[in-house]
Parts: C-alpha cells; sequence; structure tokens
C-alpha cells in the first residue's frame, strides 16, 4: 500500500525550514527517504529503522515513529541545492520473507534565491 | 555514474509494439527491481528479483514480463504497448538479500519510453 506524503509541493527561499511527511496505514519495518533531481534519478538520501531513531544528512534529518506509522523528514536551513522531489518509501515484510519497499508520490521542494 | 546501467535511455515506439528495457545492476549486487515512473503516480514498484528468481510483484500488467539472467543482468519486457505506458523506467539494485530488510536501492538513469 502506497504512504501518503504531504505536502504535495512547497516553496522556500534559501535558509528557510520545512517539514515532510509520510504515512502509512500498515506496519512498517523501514522508512526510507530518496531525492530526485529534474530529470535524474532518485538518490538514497537515509533510511529509518523500527525503534524511533533519527537520522541525519548533512543538514536533513529525519524521525520515524513506529507507532504511528508515520515518518518526517526535516530540511534545515534549505539551500538551492535541496530543490527537488522527495520520496518516502517504506518497506513491510510480506510474511513471505520478503520485503518491498514501496514509495509515496513524492513531494516537490522548490527552493529560491 | 550510479553503477547501474540501463539501456536504451529514449525510446520511441508505436501503438501494439514490443519493447525490451535491459540493466545491468551494480558490480556485486544481486537484487534488481524495476520501478515505473509517471507525471501522477510517482514510482509506482513493478517487479523485483534476487539472483535470478522473482521475488515480489508489484502493481505489473500481465502484458509486461520480467527475467533477471545468470549474469544477474535483468530485462524488462512491455508488449502490445498502449499510450498510457508512455513513463520513465527505473532499474535499480540492492546489495542485501530480499529477505533481511533495509534494502538500500540504487537507481539506473531510467529508460524513457514514448508509445506514439
Amino acid at each position: 500500500q502506497q504512504p501518503v506524503q504531504s505536502p504535495q509541493a512547497v516553496i522556500l527561499r534559501e535558509g528557510e525550514d520545512a517539514v515532510i511527511n509520510c504515512s502509512s496505514s500498515k506496519a512498517l519495518y523501514s522508512v526510507h527517504w530518496y531525492r530526485q533531481k529534474h530529470g535524474e534519478a532518485p538518490v538514497f538520501l537515509m533510511i529509518l529503522l523500527k525503534g524511533g531513531e533519527q537520522k541525519g544528512h548533512e543538514k536533513i534529518s529525519a524521525s520515524f515513529n513506529e507507532k504511528k506509522q508515520q515518518s518526517s523528514l526535516y530540511l534545515t536551513a534549505s539551500q538551492l541545492s535541496y530543490s527537488g522531489t522527495y520520496f518516502c518509501g517504506t518497506e513491510r515484510g510480506s510474511g513471505a520473507g520478503s520485503y518491498q519497499l514501496t514509495f509515496g508520490k513524492g513531494t516537490k521542494l522548490s527552493v529560491i534565491p | 555514474d550510479s553503477g547501474v546501467t540501463q539501456t536504451p535511455k529514449h525510446l520511441i515506439t508505436a501503438t501494439g509494439q514490443r519493447v525490451t528495457l535491459r540493466c545491468s545492476p551494480r558490480s556485486g549486487d544481486l537484487s534488481v527491481y524495476w520501478y515505473q515512473q509517471s507525471l501522477d503516480q510517482g514510482l509506482q514498484f513493478l517487479i523485483q528479483y534476487y539472483n535470478g528468481e522473482e521475488r515480489a510483484k508489484g502493481n505489473i500488467l500481465e502484458r509486461f514480463s520480467a527475467q533477471q539472467f545468470p549474469d544477474l543482468h535483468s530485462e524488462l519486457n512491455l508488449s502490445s504497448l498502449e499510450l498510457g505506458d508512455s513513463a520513465l523506467y527505473f532499474c535499480a539494485s540492492s546489495s542485501r538479500p530480499y529477505i533481511s530488510g533495509a534494502n538500500v536501492l540504487t537507481f539506473g538513469a531510467g529508460s524513457r519510453l514514448t508509445v506514439l
């Protein structure tokens, strides 16, 4: 089942902060965040496993609330290079011993000078 | 260069035709994933292979099929093409076994298919 991301799009000025949310109706094994710049392939940012841990990548960090099946991506002091579409991917065990990574529809982030 | 190679980069064909997209995973990666990206649907999971065997199926149409060969490269076959099949098709690879979870994917540059 596809996770739901919000907002669908956001415009920021350089230096502003943003939060992108990702939620699922099913229990999750992990949450992944990827960024796709225009015309390029998605690139892995970070992965969060069960346990509520928070991870960071440059000035981008994320949290994972396992009980609520939600994750949030925090972009601090945004830079022009942060522009792109952010996808959250959720991984659930299939019960047959395999894990399938399903992505949300993405959040388009535009950082302007 | 991510290490995942996809060919062709662009493909234009007509409705009813059949095409084959090819993917070579990163060296050492045993898992291959295929995703379809269209404007309004984001990244849709199609199918996953691990070391030559199909391990997970997503929203893959019956007109589509895939396989992973002994040298670990994979092919996605799309037949009886329709206008709605126009999309960017990504291949990704992962080094972890499919049963372990936490599968970090490395994506190729994609194959853009246009059906006229």
